[in-house]
C-alpha cells in the first residue's frame, strides 16, 4: 500500500513563496502528483514527476527524490487565489495505475 | 482538451432510495475512470477503479453491491448508490485517463450527495 504524509496547515503572505512538503512510502512507485482543490471543488492537475529532480511551469515547480520518498511543491509570488488545499498523490505500479492521495495542506494566502 | 461531466452536482434523496451519478468524458475517450469518495476536510478515497466492458475492481472496504458502478462506454461510467443512508453523505468525484494507466487523471466537478 501507499503511507503520505504532508502537513495539514500552512499560511503565507502575498507575494512570497512557500513549500509544500510531502513523504510518502509505497509498495510500487510510477509517478507522483500534485493537485490544487478549491473547497467544495473538484481537484485539478498542477504537476507530474515521475524521475527525479525539478519540474517547473509558471509559479508552481514541483521536486521529487524518488530515494528519500520525498516531493515538495513550491509556489512563488502567491495570490490570494492560491488559497486553497493542495493534495500529493502517488501513482502505484499496476496496470491500472491508481492513485492515493494524502490527506492535503491547505494553505491560506494573507494580504 | 480533455473535459469530464458529472451530473447531478448535487442532489438529496431520502433514506433509502438510490440515486445514480453519472461521469462523462466529453471530448476524449476514457478507458479507465475512477470513483472517490470525498468527506469534509478529508482526502479523496479511492472508492473503485472502472474499465470499460468489464467489471469494476473495488477498494477493500467499498461494498460493491452497494455502489454499483457501470462503464457501459468509452465516455460514460455511472455509480448508482443503493439504499442511501444519511453516512452515505459524501461528495462523490469522477476522474478518467486517456489510456490505461495515464499520466493525468482528468477530474470531473464532483457530485454532493445529501442523505435526510
Amino acid at each position: 500500500g501507499q503511507n503520505i504524509d504532508q502537513p495539514t496547515e500552512m499560511t503565507a503572505t502575498e507575494g512570497a513563496i512557500v513549500q509544500i512538503n510531502c513523504t510518502y512510502q509505497t509498495s510500487g512507485f510510477n509517478g507522483l502528483f500534485w493537485y490544487q482543490q478549491h473547497a467544495g471543488e473538484a481537484p485539478t492537475f498542477l504537476s507530474y514527476n515521475v524521475l527525479d529532480g525539478l519540474e517547473e511551469k509558471g509559479r508552481f515547480s514541483s521536486f521529487l527524490s524518488r530515494s528519500k520518498g520525498y516531493s515538495y511543491l513550491l509556489l512563488k509570488e502567491l495570490q490570494m487565489k492560491d488559497s486553497a488545499s493542495y493534495l500529493c498523490a502517488v501513482r502505484d505500479n499496476t496496470n491500472a495505475g491508481k492513485s492515493t492521495f494524502g490527506d492535503g495542506t491547505t494553505l491560506t494566502v494573507k494580504p | 482538451g480533455a473535459v469530464v461531466s458529472q451530473h447531478p452536482s448535487r442532489v438529496i434523496c431520502k433514506s433509502g432510495t438510490s440515486v445514480k451519478i453519472e461521469c462523462r468524458s466529453l471530448d476524449f475517450q476514457a478507458t479507465t475512470m475512477f470513483w472517490y469518495r470525498q468527506f469534509p476536510k478529508q482526502s479523496l478515497m479511492l472508492m473503485a477503479t472502472s474499465n470499460e466492458g468489464s467489471k469494476a475492481t473495488y477498494e477493500q472496504g467499498v461494498e460493491k453491491d452497494k455502489f454499483l458502478i457501470n462503464h457501459a462506454s468509452l465516455t460514460l461510467s455511472t455509480l448508482t448508490v443503493t439504499s442511501a443512508h444519511p453516512e452515505d453523505s459524501s461528495f462523490y468525484i469522477c476522474s478518467a485517463t486517456k489510456t490505461p494507466g495515464g499520466d493525468t487523471q482528468y477530474f470531473g466537478p464532483g457530485t454532493r450527495l445529501t442523505v435526510l
